[in-house]
């Protein structure tokens, strides 16, 4: 398994501006994903970052308001941009090397005013 | 459309006994099926996963059974604890035609182990 860490853990943001959400991994991996989870329902995929190629993205997501960063095969970034009560979610990254597992870092709460 | 379905949002079952929880889907090229627990305010947690290749896997009190014909998959906990009570989602993946993987959630199962 991976330890992945997420920055922030939760923020309170105002409607038009932008926030960069960190996830960290302990080890090296090729695959990094970022999801949604809205309330009350299932982790949506936004899209799949992978080290050295453009993020793909999930219908219904565009890197324009969901850029995203995957500098080295620990890192990567998801910038939720400017921002709707809408987007008020949980933001989690996660990890797999093998397509038969999957880890979750602990997920960033956006509040969106 | 949903390729991977949870039909009961909850489930109550008291401590000691069986929880069993079911998902279904619908795309045959799924490669392999997970099963993942969910606390309030925190990541979801792997619990258990089978290929398609197989019908049963078993770790601890966690068994995943996979009936490929059916298109089921049902994850039973015995005996069942107080600490179980989570959201428990499955999950599917399988390749795509870029060659990399993805997974696609279900709609999770809340489930309530009574003491």
């Amino acid at each position: 398994s991976a330890v992945i860490s997420q920055k922030p853990s939760r923020d309170i943001c105002q409607r038009g501006t932008s926030l960069t959400i960190q996830c960290q991994v302990d080890s090296q991996v090729t695959m990094m994903f970022w999801y949604r989870q809205q309330p009350g329902q299932s982790l949506t995929l936004i899209a799949t970052a992978n080290q050295g190629s453009e993020a793909t993205y999930e219908s219904g997501f565009v890197i324009d308001k969901f850029p995203i960063s995957r500098p080295n095969l620990t890192f990567s970034t998801l910038t939720v941009s400017n921002m709707s009560p809408e987007d008020s979610s949980i933001y989690l990254c996660s990890v797999d090397n093998t397509g038969t597992s999957q880890y979750f870092g602990p997920g960033t709460r956006l509040t969106v005013l | 459309d949903q390729q991977v379905k949870q039909n009961s949002p909850s489930l109550s079952v008291q401590e000691g006994r069986i929880s069993i929880l079911n998902c279904d889907y619908t795309n045959s090229m799924f490669d392999y099926f997970l099963w993942y627990k969910k606390y309030p305010a925190e990541g979801p947690t792997f619990l258990i996963s089978i290929s398609s290749i197989k019908d049963k896997n078993e770790d601890g009190r966690f068994t995943v059974f996979l009936n490929k014909s059916a298109k089921h998959l049902s994850l039973h906990i015995v005996p069942s604890q107080p600490g179980d009570s989570a959201v428990y989602f499955c999950a599917a993946s399988g390749g795509t035609t870029s060659g990399t993987y993805k997974y696609i959630f279900g709609t999770g199962t809340r489930l309530k182990v009574l003491a």
